[in-house]
């Protein structure tokens, strides 16, 4: 499965937009971009994942550039409790999703 | 829905005893996984199977790990003798298999050994 690159850790302010970006410039045609986060002694939690098109669902979007190298996870409108660590994951399945050390997200009051 | 229950949440144990972790998946789905997870080495992917059967287990550490799935609604993951360094967050995880379905976590153990 394609390696993931993402920032060590972000700041947002809260009721701001959260942007994560994540780097898989190694993708093949048939892995996925998932995304999960990791709130404080709590089990991941899945976020949203897409293919080639950009996705929405309740909890944020997934934006994926035309050449797939490279994605981006929005929150429209950060809160306190969206503070986490937020891992970006490239597989063909979830059956062997490989978390790497993610992006920690601080949302600041 | 419940989600996936884990227990017991805590286990502080001696070195050399016996730890078995448990975890019921949620109803229906036919993927379970086990995962790790340290400070130093992150989330590690420990096992998985489908459909009660093991598809990967390359990630078991080694012998002392051993992972069973008896029936749908059931798994353990058993330590057999712990050792210090076996001190994580052990999490179980299910889905309903197929491409790109979600991964349901539970609240994980934390295994302390001394």
């Amino acid at each position: 499965d394609a390696k993931t690159t993402q920032p060590t850790s972000m700041d947002c302010a809260e009721g701001r937009a959260a942007n994560l970006p994540c780097n898989h410039s190694t993708i093949s045609g048939n892995e996925y971009v998932y995304w999960y986060r990791q709130i404080h002694s709590q089990g991941p939690q899945y976020i949203i994942h897409g293919l080639k098109n950009n996705e929405t669902n309740e909890m944020a979007s997934l934006i994926i550039t035309e050449d797939r190298k490279s994605s981006t996870l929005i929150l429209p409108h950060a809160t306190l409790r969206d503070t986490a660590v937020y891992y970006c994951i490239v597989s063909r399945s979830q059956g062997n999703l490989i978390f790497g050390k993610g992006t920690k997200l601080s949302v600041k009051p | 829905d419940a989600g996936v229950i884990q227990s017991p949440r805590h286990e502080v144990t001696e070195m050399g005893q016996e730890v078995t972790l448990r975890c019921k998946p949620i109803s229906g789905h036919n993927s379970l996984f086990w995962y790790r997870q340290t400070m130093m080495r992150g989330l590690e992917l420990l096992i998985y199977f489908n459909n009660n059967v093991p598809i990967d287990d390359s990630g078991m550490p080694e012998d002392r790990f051993s992972a069973k799935m008896p029936n749908a609604s059931f798994s353990t993951l058993k330590i057999q003798p712990s050792e210090p360094r076996d001190s994580a967050v052990y999490f179980c995880a299910s889905s309903l298999a197929g491409l790109g379905e979600k991964l349901f976590f539970g609240s994980g153990t934390q295994l302390s050994v001394l």
